[in-house]
């Protein structure tokens, strides 16, 4: 059974540009959520998809934009590059409700910004 | 608003010392969730154990234990005869409410290193 897996794996991007990372939610897993890890601190939250909507959203600028196609899978976007953007990028599927079930982490995509 | 604090940057141990990571919490819901998780060099986030506000009881996992006491807002984790595999950032987090929409707020980590 394979778990959460995103691609890439790493990503140098100039300032100003685009990217799009990828996400495949763990098997029967219906939610992903997206979270951002700068060096050395935790990680934070992004927004969160479930029934291709996005249900919840951290604080973070539209620039910062995803989707959840039918098979669950999920899709981070990122306009307009700042240097601040370098970070871990995460991706975690869970089941939605009832309960607050553990959330199983990708190895994430390390996102370089120069 | 949501804050999990953990005071302790890193943390230094011998093989086989016991250790315990510190976690503080802030929430105005009387439902959440605790949960620890450890970041090993490869990055990708790994579940240990999760607590509900409802359940106080205290356990042991193996070599892991866990102390959550909610007068104090406080949710410790314990590794029992640490070995180096042990060694990563470990992380509290805070889940709060009910249905879809939850999200984890992460306190800054402890690295721990567990010296042979």
């Amino acid at each position: 059974d394979a778990g959460v897996t995103q691609s890439p794996t790493h990503l140098i991007k100039t300032r100003g540009q685009q990217v799009t990372l990828r996400c495949s939610p763990k098997s029967g897993h219906d939610t992903v959520s997206w979270y951002q890890q700068a060096l050395g601190q935790g990680p934070q939250f992004i927004f969160q998809y479930y029934e291709e909507e996005e249900r919840q959203r951290g604080n973070f600028p539209d620039r910062f934009s995803g989707h959840q196609f039918p098979n669950y899978s999920s899709e981070l976007n990122v306009n307009a590059l700042l240097l601040g953007d370098s970070a871990l990028y995460l991706c975690a599927s869970s089941l939605t409700p009832p309960g607050h079930t553990e959330a199983f982490f990708g190895q994430g995509t390390r996102l370089t910004v120069v | 608003a949501q804050k999990v604090t953990q005071a302790q940057t890193e943390i230094s141990v011998v093989e086989k010392e016991d250790v315990t990571l510190d976690c503080v919490y802030e929430t105005r819901d009387t439902t959440y969730y605790l949960f620890w998780y450890k970041q090993p060099p490869s990055g990708e986030l790994v579940f240990l154990i999760r607590r509900n506000s409802f359940d106080e009881q205290n356990e042991i996992s193996g070599r892991y234990s866990w102390n959550f006491q909610k007068s104090t807002s406080s949710f410790n984790f314990t590794i029992t005869a640490s070995q180096v595999v042990d060694s990563a950032v470990y992380f509290c987090a805070l889940s709060e409410g009910w249905g879809y929409g939850q999200n984890f707020v992460f306190g800054p980590g402890t690295r721990l290193s567990v010296l042979p």
